[in-house]
């Protein structure tokens, strides 16, 4: 049973094309994440929910929108995609807590490798 | 700024060996958490380890062993006795009190064990 699952695994799509990744956990937290690992492996955030409120909107293009129908789900929708939008998006959840020191650790998705032709 | 510097991009060694991970950390929070994942050659990210700042007890689990020093900004992994599936990028990462607590990572130490 997996705990964050995403799909697609595998995305090819050719430029200028409008496409969705689905997130699903099912470890009851509280808030869920959005990273890009570009081709030199570097993992950065793009955007984070909590309780389904955007609350991490870092400088990430306005074609990516991210939707958080409920807790245990974060959608990542790319519009007009461009070349550079060519890399693996990873999706995870952690639980925040009110203090730091209460929160767990992230689980992470499996991946999923866009390649923009 | 937090910031997470992994200086060895690239290591290899023959199995049996053991390795030792670098990792250095800046953030100015006296309140923080630091991680290592693992991505081995399918891709998935796999979380090792967590501490917090103010548990700066080294920890061991089986082969694995981290060293946690506040004096010096760095959290080092030790992998005793490498084997062949040990091969993989290791990410460390850093995450403060703010809204998120979104995780800063290092740019990975990509780990080679030759048999």
């Amino acid at each position: 049973d997996t705990a964050v699952s995403q799909t697609p695994k595998y995305l090819v799509t050719q430029m200028g094309n409008d496409k969705s990744i689905k997130c699903e956990q099912n470890l009851g937290h509280d808030t869920m994440y959005w990273y890009k690992q570009d081709s030199k492996k570097f993992l950065k955030i793009m955007f984070s929910y909590n309780n389904k409120e955007l609350i991490i909107n870092e400088t990430v293009p306005n074609r990516f929108s991210p939707k958080s129908p409920d807790k245990a789900h974060l959608n990542l929708h790319i519009n007009s995609l461009e070349l550079g939008d060519s890399a693996v998006y990873f999706c995870a959840s952690s639980q925040r807590g009110k203090h730091i020191i209460s929160n767990t650790e992230a689980f992470f998705g499996q991946g999923t490798r866009l390649t923009v032709v | 700024a937090q910031k997470v510097t992994q200086a060895q991009t690239e290591i290899s060694v023959v199995e049996k060996e053991d390795v030792t991970l670098d990792c250095v950390y800046e953030t100015r929070d006296t309140t923080y958490y630091l991680f290592w994942y693992k991505q081995p050659p399918s891709g998935e990210l796999v979380f090792l380890i967590r501490r917090n700042s103010f548990d700066e007890q080294n920890e061991i689990s089986g082969r694995y062993s981290w060293n946690f020093q506040k004096s010096t900004s760095s959290f080092n992994f030790t992998i005793t006795a490498s084997q062949v599936v040990d091969s993989a990028v290791y990410f460390c990462a850093l995450s403060e009190p703010g809204s998120a607590r979104q995780l800063t990572f290092g740019s990975g130490t990509q780990l080679t064990v030759l048999p």
